[in-house]
C-alpha cells in the first residue's frame, strides 16, 4: 500500500522568510496529493492540491511542486506570516483514500 | 454552508466501556471518510464509506471497531471494549467523489480512555 514520508518534522522561519516542507510517496497509482493546515483543536483544512498530470500549482504565498518519476511533491509558502504556524500535512492516494505523512509543525517568528 | 460536524466533541470513558461517535457530513457528499489522530501524530485511516456501503474498511484496527452510515448522511463509528490506546482524536471527513476528491474535515471528536 502506500506510504508518505515527511521531512521535516518541525520548522521554525522568521516572519518574511519562505518554507519548504517535502515529501515522498511510495506508490505510483497515486495520483491526488493535498495539503492540510492544522491549527490547535481544529480539524485540517486544505490549503492547496495537485493532480499527478500536472507538475506545479500556485495559488498566492503558496505552491506545491510534483516530480512524479520521484515521487516527491513540495509545498512553498513565501513571505511567510505568524498566523502561518500551524501543523501542515501532505497526503497522497487515489479513488479516495488518502495515505497523510507525519506533519511538520511550522513556527513563524515575528 | 454547514461544514461537517461531529459529536460529541470531547468523550471521556472508563476502560471497558462502549463508545459511538457520530459525524453528519456535507449535504450531498457522497464519500465519507474516519481517522484517528494520535497526540502529536498524522491522520491514520480508519474505513471510507461511498453511499451506505464501505469498499474500504482495511484500516479498522481491530474487530472492537466498527462503523455504519445510512443512506449518503450521518456516520455512526462504534469502539466496543475501549482500551486505553483508543485515546485519540476520531476525524471525520466527506467529499464529492465523482466530480472532486477534496476532503472537507470536521472538528473531531476528543477521545480519552482511562
Amino acid at each position: 500500500g502506500e506510504n508518505v514520508e515527511q521531512h521535516p518534522s518541525t520548522l521554525s522561519v522568521q516572519e518574511g522568510d519562505s518554507a519548504v516542507i517535502k515529501c515522498t510517496y511510495s506508490d505510483s497509482a497515486s495520483n491526488y496529493f493535498p495539503w492540510y493546515k492544522q491549527e490547535l483543536g481544529k480539524g485540517p483544512q486544505l490549503i492547496i492540491d495537485i493532480r499527478s498530470n500536472v507538475g506545479e500549482k500556485k495559488d498566492q504565498r503558496i505552491a506545491v511542486t510534483l516530480n512524479k518519476t520521484a515521487k516527491h511533491f513540495s509545498l512553498h509558502i513565501t513571505e511567510t506570516q505568524p498566523e502561518d504556524s500551524a501543523v501542515y500535512f501532505c497526503a497522497g492516494g487515489e479513488g479516495g483514500k488518502l495515505i497523510f505523512g507525519q506533519g511538520t509543525e511550522l513556527s513563524v517568528k515575528p | 454552508g454547514a461544514g461537517v460536524s461531529q459529536s460529541p466533541s470531547n468523550k471521556v470513558t472508563e476502560k471497558g466501556k462502549d463508545v459511538e461517535l457520530r459525524c453528519d457530513p456535507i449535504s450531498g457528499h457522497t464519500a465519507l471518510y474516519w481517522y484517528r489522530q494520535r497526540l502529536g501524530q498524522g491522520l491514520e485511516f480508519l474505513i471510507y464509506f461511498q453511499g451506505n456501503s464501505a469498499p474500504d474498511k482495511s484500516g479498522l484496527p481491530s474487530d472492537r471497531f466498527s462503523a455504519e452510515r445510512t443512506g449518503e448522511s450521518v456516520s455512526t463509528l462504534t469502539i466496543q471494549r475501549t482500551q486505553q490506546e483508543d485515546s485519540a482524536v476520531y476525524l471525520c471527513a466527506s467529499s464529492l467523489v465523482g466530480l472532486e476528491e477534496t476532503q472537507y474535515f470536521g472538528p473531531g471528536t476528543r477521545l480519552l480512555v482511562l
